[in-house]
């Protein structure tokens, strides 16, 4: 168990949806890092927060977002879902803004039909 | 930016054998080399990093080589048990840049 968590676990929804994924990194950290990965594009970087400020920007398209509040807990908000959205998407947090040492979550699997 | 290719893409060994995932990354900048395990339904697991200032790591069974000149590093597996059967990732990162993945490389232990 990496100490982090995200919720949920797995997702349903249709096209043009909006979803909500959530993660909570392991207790002293302060940055989230989030991740798409799917079978044709393996492990891909979206977006990091850092105490709360947006530190770096990845793959990530216009129709997603997200945001890290005071309690560190981030979100992830993905909106007018196609179903090439469809992948398993984690979370990860370390120590400091560096990257060293991240540690994942279990993940959330979002199935767009 | 960073580019990292992984190799082989599937490795099957026999239990006991040794294993050898492999890395290329083509930022000379680059100075944090992480390598994940990554089973199946659950999210990456960091099992051995290292640095640019040293050139190998162990830690019980694995190790990690370096070679900054090649620009390349490498996971050893020794005595492979079934339960290393997983998905590994190499990755890549400047200190505070963000990590690059390898496509990953299923390695399959048959006991």
């Amino acid at each position: 168990d990496s100490g982090v968590t995200q919720t949920p676990k797995h997702l349903i929804t249709a096209t043009g949806q909006r979803v909500t994924l959530r993660c909570s990194p392991r207790s002293g950290d302060l940055s989230v890092y989030w991740y798409q990965q799917s079978l044709d594009q393996g492990l891909q970087f979206l977006i990091q927060y850092y105490n709360g400020e947006e530190r770096a920007k990845g793959n990530i398209l216009e129709r997603f977002s997200a945001q890290q509040f005071p309690d560190l807990h981030s979100e992830l908000n993905l909106s007018s879902l196609e179903l090439g959205d469809s992948a398993l998407y984690f979370c990860a947090s370390s120590n400091g803004a560096s990257s060293y040492e991240q540690y994942f979550g279990p993940g959330t699997r979002l199935t767009v039909t | 930016g960073e580019n990292v290719e992984q190799h082989p893409s599937t490795l099957s060994v026999q239990e006991g054998d040794s294993a050898v995932i492999k890395c290329t990354y083509s930022d000379s900048a680059s100075n944090y080399f992480p390598w994940y395990k990554q089973e199946l339904g659950k999210g990456p697991q960091l099992i051995i990093d290292i640095r640019s200032n040293v050139g190998e790591k162990k830690d019980q069974r694995i190790a990690v080589t370096l070679n900054k000149t090649a620009k390349h590093f490498s996971l050893h597996i020794t005595e492979t048990q079934p339960e290393d059967s997983a998905v590994y990732f190499c990755a890549a990162s400047r200190r505070y840049s963000t990590l690059t993945f390898g496509k990953g490389t299923m390695l399959l232990v048959s006991p």
